[in-house]
Parts: C-alpha cells; sequence; structure tokens
C-alpha cells in the first residue's frame, strides 16, 4: 500500500546551517507529493508541493524534488533560521480518493 | 477570513463521557476532514467529506461518528470517550486539485 517514510527526529541544527530532511515514500502511479508544516501551538500548513516526476517546489527558502528514480521528496534549506523551528511533515496524494497519507513527522530545533 | 475554525481548543473529558467538536470553514470550500494527531505517528484521518451531503470513513473511524451539517460546518462526535481517544484533533478542508488542506488550530482532548 501507498506509505511515506521520513526521517526521525528531532534535528538540531544551528542557525545558517544547511537542512535536509528525508523523505521517501510507497505508491503506484504518479503520487503527488506535498511538505507541511506546524509551528508550536498551531494546525499544519502547505510549505510547497509537487505534482510530477523532476517537479522542484519551492517557498521561504525550502525546496524538494521529486525523484521517481529514488521515490523521493528531500527538503532542503541552504540557510535556517531560529523561526524554521517546527515539525515538518511529508505527504503524498495517489488518485482522487482525497486522501492524504502522511509521514509521522520530523521535528526540527534551529538554535541561535 | 478566518479559514477554519475548530471549537473547543481544550476539552478534559471522563471515560464515557459524550462531545461534539465543531469545525466551520469560510473558504466556500467542498471536501472536509477530520484527523487525529498522536505522538510519533503523523496525522490519521478519522472521517472526510468530499461534498456537502456526503461523508466517508478513513483509517481510524471506530468511536466516532460525523455530521456535515451544511457547506461550511463539518462536526466530529464521540459518543463514548475513551483514553485512547486522548490526542489532538485537526479539522481541515480543500478545493480543486491537488488537494491542498488548510487546517484549523486544533482541539487537545483529554479523557481519563
Amino acid at each position: 500500500g501507498n506509505s511515506v517514510t521520513q526521517m526521525e527526529g528531532p534535528v538540531t541544527l544551528s542557525e545558517e546551517a544547511f537542512l535536509t530532511i528525508n523523505c521517501t515514500y510507497t505508491a503506484t502511479g504518479y503520487p503527488s507529493l506535498f511538505w507541511y508544516v506546524q509551528y508550536p501551538g498551531e494546525g499544519l500548513q502547505l510549505l510547497l508541493k509537487a505534482t510530477k516526476a523532476d517537479d522542484k517546489g519551492s517557498n521561504k527558502g525550502f525546496e524538494a524534488t521529486y525523484r521517481k528514480e529514488t521515490t523521493s521528496f528531500h527538503l532542503e534549506k541552504g540557510s535556517v533560521q531560529v523561526s524554521d523551528s517546527a515539525v515538518y511533515f511529508c505527504a503524498l496524494m495517489r488518485g482522487s480518493n482525497y486522501q492524504l497519507i502522511w509521514g509521522a513527522g520530523t521535528k526540527l530545533i534551529i538554535k541561535p | 477570513n478566518a479559514g477554519v475554525t475548530q471549537t473547543p481548543k481544550f476539552q478534559v473529558l471522563k471515560t464515557g463521557q459524550s462531545m461534539t467538536l465543531q469545525c466551520a470553514q469560510d473558504m466556500n470550500h467542498n471536501s472536509m476532514y477530520w484527523y487525529r494527531q498522536d505522538p510519533g505517528m503523523g496525522l490519521r484521518l478519522i472521517y472526510y467529506s468530499a461534498s456537502e451531503g456526503t461523508t466517508d470513513k478513513g483509517e481510524v473511524p471506530n468511536g466516532y461518528n460525523v455530521s456535515r451539517l451544511n457547506k461550511r460546518e463539518f462536526s466530529l462526535r464521540l459518543e463514548s470517550a475513551a483514553p485512547s481517544q486522548t490526542s489532538v484533533y485537526f479539522c481541515a478542508s480543500s478545493e480543486g486539485q491537488p488537494m491542498e488542506q488548510y487546517f484549523g488550530p486544533g482541539t487537545r482532548l483529554t479523557v481519563t
């Protein structure tokens, strides 16, 4: 069945460090892929998305490329800030059944 | 434009008590969802409503019922609360393809 696997957290980095959060998926066909972010005490909000192979989603300095050959959608940012501290969720949607399949989330902690 | 609103923000119930979680959206979205979020497990879909007048079970529907009251409102009812239902509950709505979902701030429920 469809599934999403994310790297376990927490991930702790210093400000201005390079960030990678790994996400791999299992799905038949060509799912759409998403990264959502949850700031402390808030609901989730869409960070970026990609709908087909080799697409790159980007937003707020974050990027992720849809890699069909490695079934991955890793999240990257060149220089993180304290305000990026949050929980990041990778998710996939396949077909029109209205359901997103979620990873477990990765907590990111940025220290000044 | 408030987006997705949820009430209450916090609730403590005793085992066996019932309650209804309320959700409303003002974005004229057709689809609405209820999720629960537990530590280390990401989000799990409880029920969803693809359009007004329809509801369908998600991954973990047991112990819950839903009502799509109108296009704006989608409520989640716990008829007889159990400690296993202690969780954070999120409502979301969406429109269009791919299904970007907009989340409410969540309800933190504790069942003792």
